[in-house]
């Protein structure tokens, strides 16, 4: 089984509407995050979390929001989605020492 | 950005070796992770180098010098599933810090 889970795997949305993705892990670790991953960009922060009651932005927060909802599980949210959204989306967690990201298997959103 | 620079492209042969660079800013330094990502997947943690020198992990080995900002990844004996991306990423503080990748392309 997979230690880090991310539904959906594949989502299509209009303009406007507003969409939650969701990561779940089984690796008992405390620090959770959010990436999106675009050509020629590659990976950039978007939210991280070091526990339940700690969440901070990262690189490229605007137009997203997030919710931890258990040390297993951190949701991102896009308030109203906008084709500049149109990424693969990368939740990840770590453990606090040395820090080695363990990533889900993506999502990848099309915003039309 | 973080200025985390690698190149963009590589091309190599199979059974060859290659070296992938990166080059970062040393400021707030605390650690440095080679990722590998094949094509439409996740990426998985290839090594850390954390003091100088060259760590070796099979055909895969990682160095570091701090002082220069400076690492590498080498790949030796080259496999045709070793085409991928291979992103750098700079541990500053809390936060990873990741590298735009190196696509490596393996010709027969």
């Amino acid at each position: 089984d997979a230690d880090v889970t991310q539904t959906p795997r594949n989502r299509i949305t209009k303009t406007g509407k507003r969409i939650m993705l969701e990561c779940s892990q089984t690796k008992g670790h405390d620090r959770m995050y959010w990436y999106r991953q675009d050509p020629g960009l590659g990976l950039r922060l978007i939210y991280y979390s070091f526990d339940v009651k700690d969440i901070n932005k990262g690189e490229i927060s605007d137009g997203y929001s997030v919710s931890r909802q258990a040390q297993a599980k951190f949701s991102l949210s896009l308030e109203s989605a906008i084709p500049n959204q149109t990424a693969l989306y990368f939740c990840a967690t770590s453990d606090w020492a040395r820090g080695t990201q363990y990533f889900g298997p993506g999502t990848r959103l099309l915003v039309l | 950005g973080q200025n985390i620079d690698q190149p963009t492209e590589m091309t190599a042969t199979e059974g060859a070796i290659v070296q992938i660079n990166c080059t970062y800013q040393t400021s707030g330094f605390n650690g440095l992770f080679w990722y590998q990502q094949h094509a439409g997947e996740a990426p998985t943690f290839l090594s850390y180098n954390v003091l100088d020198g060259l760590e070796e992990k099979g055909r895969f080995s990682s160095f570091l010098s701090r002082s220069k900002g400076y690492s590498y990844l080498l790949l030796k004996e080259l496999q045709m599933k070793d085409s991928a991306s291979y992103l750098c990423a700079v541990k500053r503080d809390d936060k990873i810090i990741f590298g735009k990748g190196t696509r490596l392309h393996i010709l027969p």
